[in-house]
C-alpha cells in the first residue's frame, strides 16, 4: 500500500519570497502524484499532477513540482508567494490495481505581508 | 473546471438526529468518494463507489452509511448523530476509466456540528 508524508506541518513565508513543500511517498511501483491546495471551508483544488513523463510538472496559480524517483518526493514550490497563497496543501499519491487515493496529512501554509 | 455540489454547506444539528449528506456530480463520474477531515487534519476515506449499486467501506472505520442508486448521486446517512460525528465531510468524484489515478474533483465539504 502506498503512504504519504508532509514532514513540515506549518510553515511561514513572507509575502514574495520562496516557498517549497515537501512531500516524500512510499509505493513500490510508478506512483501517481498530486498536490491539492484547501482554502479555510472550502473543499480541494487541484494544482497539478504527475503521471509520467517530464519530472517538471507545472500547475495552476504560478505552481510547480518536481518528481525525484531516487528521493521518493514530489516538492511543490512557488518563486514569489502571495498572501493569497496562504492555505492547506495536501500531497496525494494515486497508484493502480485498486487501492484508493492516499492522501498525506496537510501542511498549513501561512503568509506574512 | 468540475460540477460536484454538495448540500447543506453548514448543518448543527442535536444529537440522536438522522442526517443525511447529499452530494451529486454533472459529470457523469463513476468512481465517487467520502471523505471525513477534522479541522487542520488530512482527509481520510470513508466511503467509495465504483458506480450504481457498488458502495466500499473506505479506510477510516465510520458510522455511516451511503447509497448509489444513480450516477450522478452519493448520499451519505447518519442514522444517529452523535457530537464525535462533528466534522467536515467531502465528497469527491473521478472518471471510470482512470479510477484512482486520475484527478479526484472534490465538491466544497459540509461542515457538520453535532450538539
Amino acid at each position: 500500500a502506498q503512504s504519504v508524508t508532509q514532514p513540515d506541518i506549518h510553515i511561514t513565508v513572507s509575502e514574495g519570497a520562496s516557498l517549497e513543500l515537501r512531500c516524500n511517498y512510499s509505493y513500490g511501483a510508478t506512483p501517481y502524484l498530486f498536490w491539492y491546495v484547501q482554502s479555510p471551508g472550502q473543499g480541494l483544488q487541484l494544482l497539478l499532477k504527475y503521471f509520467s513523463g517530464d519530472t517538471l510538472v507545472q500547475g495552476i496559480k504560478g505552481f510547480e513540482a518536481e518528481f525525484k524517483r531516487s528521493q521518493s518526493s514530489f516538492n511543490l514550490r512557488k518563486p514569489s508567494v502571495h498572501w493569497s497563497d496562504a492555505a492547506e496543501y495536501f500531497c496525494a499519491v494515486g497508484a493502480q490495481g485498486g487501492q484508493n487515493f492516499v492522501f498525506g496529512p496537510g501542511t498549513r501554509l501561512s503568509v506574512l505581508p | 473546471e468540475a460540477d460536484i455540489y454538495q448540500t447543506p454547506r453548514y448543518l448543527v444539528i442535536g444529537t440522536g438526529k438522522k442526517i443525511t449528506l447529499e452530494c451529486s456530480q454533472t459529470m457523469g463520474h463513476d468512481k465517487m468518494y467520502w471523505y471525513q477531515q477534522d479541522p487542520g487534519m488530512e482527509l481520510h476515506l470513508i466511503h467509495y463507489s465504483y458506480g450504481v449499486n457498488s458502495t466500499e467501506k473506505g479506510d477510516l472505520s465510520s458510522e455511516s452509511t451511503v447509497s448509489r442508486i444513480r450516477t450522478e448521486h452519493f448520499p451519505l446517512t447518519l442514522e444517529s448523530a452523535r457530537p464525535s460525528h462533528t466534522s467536515q465531510y467531502l465528497c469527491a468524484s473521478t472518471p471510470r476509466d482512470r479510477g484512482n489515478t486520475d484527478t479526484q474533483y472534490f465538491g466544497p465539504g459540509t461542515r457538520l456540528t453535532v450538539l
